[in-house]
């Protein structure tokens, strides 16, 4: 059975730095891409980037270029999802979905920027 | 890289079909078979309902399908039911990575 697993429930403050996590199993990890998607509060679906697990290559979508990372590590069927200085708008629920056709996907992960 | 357009409600009665559209250009939903639709419950992740344009995963109901002409996509509903209350994205591949729609909310009277 394909399974995306994320990190759990996050708070923090404005600036401080954020780093969460999708483990993927049941299937060859390196053989499908992992995108990151983003959902802030009452809005809709926003694709910000994906990795290829096999070499780490990466593509962001322009509006999230510049603003977090998308790193793998394959030896551990783990894809993460880095903000060095978080910003109150960065409060939403993310999620971690597999292939172009975004086939299977993480339960997501709520990140709350509060002071 | 602007969101695909989709109308942002949708209703109808139960055994009724619906038809969701997401209208894109030549750059995305026209110029690729990537498209493919997700419904999403509250608290919950979304399921792909269609991919490619037309073909269903393993698991989705045939009541599900979907088309698509030109720069425009759809996804057909036939025979409404109550659980099929959610919302509906649609998504295409573009060379500046995957674009989503901006979602329609089903609603089942």
């Amino acid at each position: 059975e394909v399974r995306l697993v994320q990190s759990g429930a996050e708070v923090k403050k404005p600036g401080e730095s954020l780093r969460i996590s999708c483990q993927g199993s049941g299937y060859t990890f390196s053989n499908y891409w992992i995108n990151w998607v983003r959902q802030m509060p009452g809005k809709g679906l926003e694709w910000m980037g994906k990795i290829d697990p096999r070499d780490s290559y990466t593509k962001y979508s322009p509006s999230f270029e510049g603003h977090v990372i998308i790193s793998a590590d394959k030896s551990i069927n783990t894809v993460y999802l880095q903000w060095d200085s978080l910003k109150p708008s960065d409060t939403a629920v993310y999620f971690c979905a597999r292939t172009l056709d975004l086939d299977y996907w993480g339960q997501g992960t709520l990140v709350n920027v509060s002071s | 890289q602007s969101a695909l357009t989709q109308p942002a409600s949708v209703s109808g009665s139960p055994g009724q079909s619906i038809t969701i559209s997401c209208a894109g250009s030549g750059s995305d939903i026209g110029g690729y078979r990537y498209v493919s639709w997700y419904q999403h419950r509250p608290g919950q992740a979304p399921k792909l309902m269609i991919f490619e344009v037309t073909n269903r995963p393993s698991g989705v109901s045939d009541r599900f399908s979907g088309s698509r002409s030109g720069y425009t996509a759809s996804l057909t509903i036939s025979g409404l039911q109550a659980d099929d209350e959610a919302d509906y994205y649609c998504a295409s591949y573009t060379t500046d990575g995957t674009v989503f729609g901006g979602g329609t909310k089903l609603t089942v009277l």
